[in-house]
């Protein structure tokens, strides 16, 4: 079983849809949970981190952690075409070095 | 300009050319990394480094090589590249004072092994 599982879609959503993104994990050590946008030909940006359990909202994102499922979601309210992208999960134990470890993406499209 | 570049963007060789990329940053971060993507299989760490003086092998290292000559330059060297090391290379850097957990990435650099 892989450290972290993500769908890889593609999803294709309506603008002004509810998009969720989701991953699981094996690794009960991990406590910090990111989520990390791509734009086509571009590299990675962070857009949202959580540490532990609960849910952390910053506009139209909210990010949430359940970490007795192993299960962590990305919620985008209102899309808009702007957010087409591959959004990646990525986590990591707490202390220690900084590795992290990533989902493999899924690759979002939001229709005008 | 880009405060994390990657030199050159893309890049065509042939099995068993010795091949090196090339990052530097303005951010002034002490930690530099080196990841790999590839379809299916997401972002891989290759080799991560915390100072000039501190190199450290991430998940899949083999058949890579880096060198920090600086604190802002680190680079990614092929020996003797193989097609299967055709990838989207990425270098990243992260500040140990600042936000935790955030990487910052260059554009990448596309590499295809003939």
């Amino acid at each position: 079983q892989k450290e972290v599982e993500q769908d890889p879609g593609p999803l294709s959503v309506p603008e002004g849809a509810i998009v969720s993104l989701n991953c699981t994990y094996s690794n009960s050590a991990f406590q910090y949970f990111m989520w990390y946008r791509q734009y086509s030909r571009k590299g990675p940006e962070l857009l949202m981190y959580t540490y532990s359990s609960g849910n952390k909202e910053d506009g139209r994102f909210t990010a949430q952690v359940d970490k007795s499922s192993k299960y962590i979601s990305l919620f985008i309210r209102d899309s808009q075409p702007s957010d087409s992208a591959t959004y990646l999960c990525a986590m990591r134990p707490q202390g220690g070095s900084e590795k992290l470890v990533f989902g493999k993406g899924t690759k979002l499209t939001v229709n005008p | 300009d880009a405060d994390v570049t990657q030199t050159p963007r893309n890049r065509i060789t042939k099995t068993g050319k010795r091949i090196m990329l090339e990052c530097s940053q303005t951010k002034g971060h002490d930690r530099m990394y080196w990841y790999r993507q590839d379809p299916g299989l997401g972002l891989r760490l290759i080799y991560y480094s915390f100072d000039v003086k501190d190199i450290n092998k991430g998940e899949i290292s083999d058949g890579y090589s880096v060198s920090r000559q600086a604190q802002a330059k680190f680079s990614l060297s092929l020996e003797s590249a193989i097609p299967n090391q055709t990838a989207l290379y990425f270098c990243a850097t992260s500040d140990a004072r600042g936000p935790p957990n955030t990487q910052y990435f260059g554009p990448g650099t596309r590499l295809t092994v003939l």
